[in-house]
Formats: structure tokens, sequence, C-alpha cells
């Protein structure tokens, strides 16, 4: 089983829809998780972070189910902005982050 | 308040040659974290420095080597290149203690022809 799977999309979505996410992860002992967006061809950029059973910062909700080892991201009313590929990234031993390969979403007018 | 920074931005080299990234935390951060990304890949984790020392490494060999400095800069270098490790190679800086968050540089995009 790998150690973070997502589904790779793309997911096209119209401006102001809601879109989900799902990742899940192998390593049971993770503790922190975090989501970044990555924009084609520049470094992930941190969206997110994640230690207890959720967290929302705006139109971002992340929701952790620590039983079924599963995490997901919620976008309401998207933006063309959001286009980019968004990486569910559960934190390992000490620092170590382990990244899976993203999933694309693209917005469309 | 400087972001994580890192040089050079662009870099080509051929087979066999050696290469130095470098890289500057973000002010404040004391632990740098070395990744590489290949395309259409998921970041992937090299190794990781903390107090001048490397405290862990991922599935890499020992042509990846590193160093930290006192004010807690880092270098990546990477011997006898193969044509295998053109890649996208990123920095992250983070506190020792806390949070864990980790903050990426823009990156270094090596080619190795």
């Amino acid at each position: 089983r790998k150690e973070v799977e997502q589904d790779p999309g793309p997911f096209n979505v119209p401006e102001g829809a809601t879109v989900a996410f799902n990742c899940t992860y192998s390593n049971s002992a993770s503790q922190s998780f975090f989501w970044y967006r990555q924009d084609c061809r520049k470094e992930p950029k941190l969206l997110m972070s994640v230690y207890s059973s959720g967290n929302e910062d705006g139109r971002f909700t992340a929701q952790l189910n620590r039983a079924s080892q599963y995490i997901s991201l919620l976008i309401r009313d998207s933006k063309l902005s959001d286009s980019a590929t968004y990486l569910c990234v559960p934190r390992g031993d000490t620092d170590k982050l382990i990244f899976g390969t993203g999933t694309r979403l693209q917005v469309f007018p | 308040d400087a972001g994580v920074t890192q040089s050079p931005t662009h870099l080509i080299k051929t087979r066999g040659q050696q290469v130095t990234l470098r890289c500057s935390p973000k002010s404040g951060h004391d632990t740098v974290s070395w990744y590489q990304q290949a395309l259409g890949q998921g970041p992937q984790f090299i190794f990781q420095y903390y107090e001048e020392e490397e405290r862990q490494r991922g599935n890499f060999p020992d042509r990846f080597s590193g160093h930290q400095f006192p004010n807690y800069s880092s270098e990546l270098n990477v011997n006898a290149l193969l044509l295998g490790d053109s890649a996208l190679y990123l920095c992250a800086s983070s506190s020792g203690t806390g949070t864990y968050e980790q903050y990426f540089g823009p990156g270094t995009r090596l080619t190795v022809t």
C-alpha cells in the first residue's frame, strides 16, 4: 500500500462550485497533516495544517478521520485562482513529510 | 521577513559531474529539509539537517550529501550525476520544535545531459 494515496484527477469544476478531495494514508502513527497547493513548476505552498479532527480557513475545510486513516479537503465557492495541484501530506518520523502525487484541480469560468 | 531562498534557479550539468545547491532558511527557522521532485511526481524526501547534523535520511544513494552551517543555511551536493537526477530540488525550512510546518523555497531546476 502506498504511504499516501490521492485521486490524481483532474477535477474540472466551474467557478463557484464546491469540490472535495480525499486522501488516505498508511502510517497510523502520523500525528500532523498538511495540505499544500502547488502551481505548475512552482514550489509547494502550505495551505492548511491539521493537528486534531479538522481545520477551517475561509473557503477551505479539512477533516481528519484517524480511525479510517483518511483526510479530506473541501473548497467552497471555487475561484479560477484555486486551479493547482493539491497535496495531502502526513508528517512522518520527526519532520519528514510524505508526499503523494497530489490531485489536480482546474476551475473554469 | 525573508522567506526560504535557493540558488541557483536553474542549472545544466553533464553526466558524471558534481553539483552543489544552496538554501537559506526562513528567518527564525533552524531545520532544513531537502526534497527531489521529478516531473509529474510529488516531492521525495532526501534528508534533513538540524544543529549541523543529518537528522534523517530518505531512500537516496550516498552520492547525495549535504551540510548545514552555523547560520542554518544548507548545501546539497550530488556527485557522479546521472540523467535520472534531473529534477526540481526543493529546500524546506522549519522550526526544530513546535508545529513542524515546513515552508519551501522556489527550488533549483537541475537538468543533466
